[in-house]
């Protein structure tokens, strides 16, 4: 299973943006890029895939490299809410259900 | 619009005892999963169930069982817990093969029980 890289921890001050970085340099033609973000004490939540081209949607923009080898999650205006574990994950097309979670990173926003 | 339900929220075991984490979710979604989070880490598939009535083992899957009931329920269990197994356990749930192509790539998740083994 393709594995990804991310820094273990960030900070933003509020209202600024933010670009989360993940590399995925063994990534295969087939594979989603996913990310998921976990706020204290919950469950992790759904925020973002895209494939090939960049995303975008009321949570945040997605882009993603020429090479694919890595993308970066944008948080446009960053809220203390968005404080939370930002998880970047592949997941191939078809043929597994499984996700393989790194450790994320921490994303702290300042007041 | 309850999503993924998991129960209980917080459980304390002893050494060797067992017992069962329910998961439920109304989504009518084919595919449900445990997950394991251990402290600073991500999470950690235990189990997955494809389908109602197929189950799988993930990374981590010593020491625990599932029963996928029926389309709805999937439970965990631990027969004989141990220390090690203390830790945060996530059920989540999607429909990877059906609607469009960003509800398959949804997994929603439960809040969580989380389980002491002294």
């Amino acid at each position: 299973d393709a594995k990804t890289t991310q820094p273990n921890s960030m900070e933003s001050n509020e209202e600024e943006p933010v670009h989360l970085p993940c590399n995925h340099s063994t990534i295969s033609g087939t594979d989603y890029i996913h990310w998921y973000r976990q706020l204290p004490s919950q469950g992790p939540e759904y925020v973002i895939h895209g494939l090939t081209s960049n995303v975008n949607n009321r949570m945040a923009s997605l882009a993603i490299a020429e090479d694919r080898k890595s993308s970066t999650l944008i948080l446009h205006r960053a809220t203390l809410r968005d404080a939370a574990v930002y998880y970047c994950i592949l997941r191939p097309t078809s043929g597994t259900y499984k996700y393989i979670f790194g450790t994320g990173t921490r994303l702290k926003v300042l007041a | 619009n309850a999503g993924v339900t998991q129960t209980p929220k917080f459980q304390v075991l002893k050494t060797g005892q067992s017992m069962t984490l329910q998961c439920a979710q109304d989504m009518n979604h084919n595919s449900m999963y445990w997950y394991r989070q251990d402290p600073g880490m991500g999470l950690r598939l235990i189990y997955y169930s494809a389908s109602e009535g197929t189950t799988d083992k993930g990374e981590v899957p010593n020491g625990y069982n599932v029963s996928r009931l029926n389309k709805r329920e999937f439970s965990l269990r631990l027969e004989s817990a141990a220390p090690s197994q203390t830790s945060v356990y996530f059920c989540a749930s999607s429909d990877p093969t059906s609607g469009g192509a960003r509800a398959k790539n949804i997994q929603y998740f439960g809040a969580g029980t989380r389980l002491s083994v002294l």
